[in-house]
């Protein structure tokens, strides 16, 4: 069966570094893959989107990279910051899944000052 | 534009009971989708409707239904709870098939 897996223990990391959160997945072969941001008690909310064609993207002070090779997505916040702190969701996609997106638990990331 | 917004956004019931959670979605946005969030299952699935018929359904048990109305609004019953069924569930919409997801804040469901 589909098997999403991403760091299951929280990264704290210091205010200026670079966060790198991992997302691997087995049993298919996803066309894309999203990524999420999810504040305590709050839904989740949309950040980054990368086809299998593109190898990165990036947006502000994030980027993501997508190895179909490795089957695995890297998620990284450069230059940290407190606000960053939150749980980042990692949902590998195929092209008939769009309606029913499978997300991984979620890497937990606490940015300390 | 207003947000995803679903009410309410705290609930106690007792084991037994049934319960009933409203989605209203994106002005616009024609797909609703219904996740359960547990400290140990994480995002899970339930279903998404479309032009009120359910386009996909997720691997719940039939006390989960749900149903799409003509303005798109949302809801989802969950009928004889069990403690298990403690969660946050969550109601997202999008435009079309391929755009992300916009969630709204969740119901926060407590049975017991």
């Amino acid at each position: 069966s589909q098997k999403i897996e991403q760091n299951s223990e929280a990264l704290n990391i210091q205010e200026g570094k670079t966060a790198t959160l991992t997302c691997n997945y087995t049993n298919y072969s996803p066309a894309y893959l999203q990524w999420y941001r999810q504040d305590p008690g709050r839904g989740p909310v949309f950040l980054l989107l990368i086809r299998e064609n593109e190898k990165e993207k990036r947006k502000e002070r994030l980027k993501v990279t997508f190895d179909t090779t490795l089957k695995q997505s890297l998620f990284h916040i450069t230059a940290s910051q407190p606000a960053d702190s939150a749980t980042y969701l990692c949902a590998p996609l195929t092209t008939d899944s769009w309606g029913k997106l499978q997300f991984g638990a979620g890497t937990q990331v606490v940015v300390t000052p | 534009k207003a947000g995803v917004t679903q009410t309410p956004r705290y609930l106690i019931k007792t084991r037994g009971q049934q319960v009933t959670l409203s989605c209203s979605p994106i002005s616009g946005h024609r797909s609703v989708s219904w996740y359960q969030q547990t400290p140990g299952q994480g995002l899970q699935f339930l279903f998404e409707y479309f032009s009120e018929t359910q386009r996909n359904k997720g691997n719940f048990p039939g006390r989960f239904s749900g149903r799409q109305f003509s303005n798109s609004r949302s809801e989802m019953n969950v009928s004889t709870l069990e403690l298990g069924d403690s969660a946050l569930y969550l109601c997202a919409s999008n435009q079309q098939g391929n755009s992300p997801l916009h969630f709204g804040n969740g119901t926060r469901l407590t049975v017991t």
